[in-house]
Order: structure tokens, then C-alpha cells, then sequence
């Protein structure tokens, strides 16, 4: 059964980026697709985008567009979510996840990591 | 706003089932039979509970079942117990450009 331990909390100014990775054990890494998905503080759900090996590129929700980097290392089965251009509104706990589905359709989500608070002030 | 709609809270006595509504649209819920329920309670991550409408993965309790008609998917859980006090999502496919899109929501209170 994989496993996904991500990095610690971070604090960080509004204007700068930030890099939150996760690492998965337990599995075959490279077969997996991964998703990032956050929640800000008292909200729901929000999925910012994934990496599916077969096509070896990531996608974006469109409204994360140009702003967040998707990536793995599969020497070190590291995936990793850097988020630039921060501001408040940021602030919130980022989740990865394995990313299933067939037929390219990917879905549904299974097991998420541990979240990393990512914490946006000046 | 979540694409997804569902009620903000409902509650019930334990024993008793509860139903959680998912209401979408033509492009996401209601064109695949691709909806996802998570289980998250406060401080934790979220936990895979029904994954392609109604299928249930090993380890969850069989008194977790989904089901979906039209635009809207539901979770039932039945025989409610004071440790299903969470919040719920419901995650739906919604085509290959958009990927996936999520309810804002359930809060579970076990009276």
C-alpha cells in the first residue's frame, strides 16, 4: 500500500514561491499519477492539477494557471507542487494524492498525504 | 463557489441514515458515472470513502453506498455511528480539460 509523507509547514512573504513535496512509499512510483489538491482555512476542496505518466506532462485547473509547477523525481519518488507569485489568499493546507481513474479518466483520489500548511503574511 | 453542490450540514441520531446530495451539471456528474466521496475529519487528510458513484474501497464500511440519478449524486450512510461525524465531499470527472471539480461541503453532525 502506498504511502505519501509531504514536507514540512512553511510561512512565506506575499510575492515569493513556494515548493511543497511529497514522497511516496510502498508502491511503484512511476506508474502513478499524482494531484494537488488544497484547502484553505474553513473551506472545501479545491484540485489544482496533476501529472499523469502516460502523458509525462502535468495538468492546471485553469484558475492556477501560469502560477503553480507540477513535477516528480522518479529517482527519488518525489513529486512536488511549487506555487508562485503568493499572496494571502494562498494561505492554506496543500494536499497531494494519488490520482485514479481508467481510460485516462482520471477521478478520484487515493491515499492523500499528511498536508502541508503553506502560510501567506507579510 | 464549488461547482458541486451540496448542503452546507445535516445531522441525524445514531442507527438512523442520513443522505448527502451532490447536485452538478451536463458536463460533469450528470454525463459520467465518475463521483468520488471523501470523509475528512477536522485536522486530518481526507479519506477515499465511495470512488465511481457507488463502489466502496477495501477497508470502508459496508454502511457507506452511493448512488446517482441525472445531475445528482448521493451518499447514504446508514446505522449512523458518532464516529461518521466529519465532513463529506463529493468529487466529480468533468471532462478532459477541466479534469475534476468538488463539492463545498457536508458538515455531519451525529446528534
Amino acid at each position: 500500500q502506498v504511502q505519501l509523507v509531504q514536507s514540512g509547514a512553511e510561512v512565506k512573504k506575499p510575492g515569493s514561491s513556494v515548493k511543497v513535496s511529497c514522497k511516496a512509499s510502498g508502491g511503484t512510483f512511476s506508474s502513478y499519477a499524482i494531484s494537488w489538491v488544497r484547502q484553505a482555512p474553513g473551506q472545501g476542496l479545491e484540485w489544482m492539477g496533476g501529472i499523469i505518466p502516460i502523458f509525462g506532462t502535468a495538468n492546471y485547473a485553469q484558475k492556477f494557471q501560469g502560477r503553480v509547477t507540477i513535477t516528480t523525481d522518479e529517482s527519488t519518488s518525489t513529486a512536488y507542487m511549487e506555487l508562485s507569485s503568493l499572496r494571502s489568499e494562498d494561505t492554506a493546507v496543500y494536499y497531494c494524492a494519488i490520482w485514479f481513474g481508467e481510460l485516462l479518466e482520471y477521478n478520484w483520489f487515493d491515499p492523500w498525504g499528511q498536508g502541508t500548511l503553506v502560510t501567506v503574511s507579510s | 463557489q464549488s461547482a458541486l453542490t451540496q448542503p452546507a450540514s445535516v445531522s441525524g441520531s445514531p442507527g438512523q441514515s442520513i443522505t448527502i446530495s451532490c447536485t452538478g451539471t451536463s458536463s460533469d456528474v450528470g454525463s459520467y458515472n465518475l463521483v468520488s466521496w471523501y470523509q475528512q475529519h477536522p485536522g486530518k487528510a481526507p479519506k477515499l470513502m465511495i470512488y465511481e458513484v457507488s463502489k466502496r474501497p477495501s477497508g470502508v464500511s459496508n454502511r457507506f453506498s452511493g448512488s446517482k440519478s441525472g445531475n445528482t449524486a448521493s451518499l447514504t450512510i446508514s446505522g449512523l455511528q458518532a464516529e461518521d461525524e466529519a465532513d463529506y465531499y463529493c468529487c466529480s470527472y468533468a471532462g478532459s480539460s477541466t479534469y475534476v471539480v468538488f463539492g463545498g461541503g457536508t458538515k455531519l453532525t451525529v446528534l
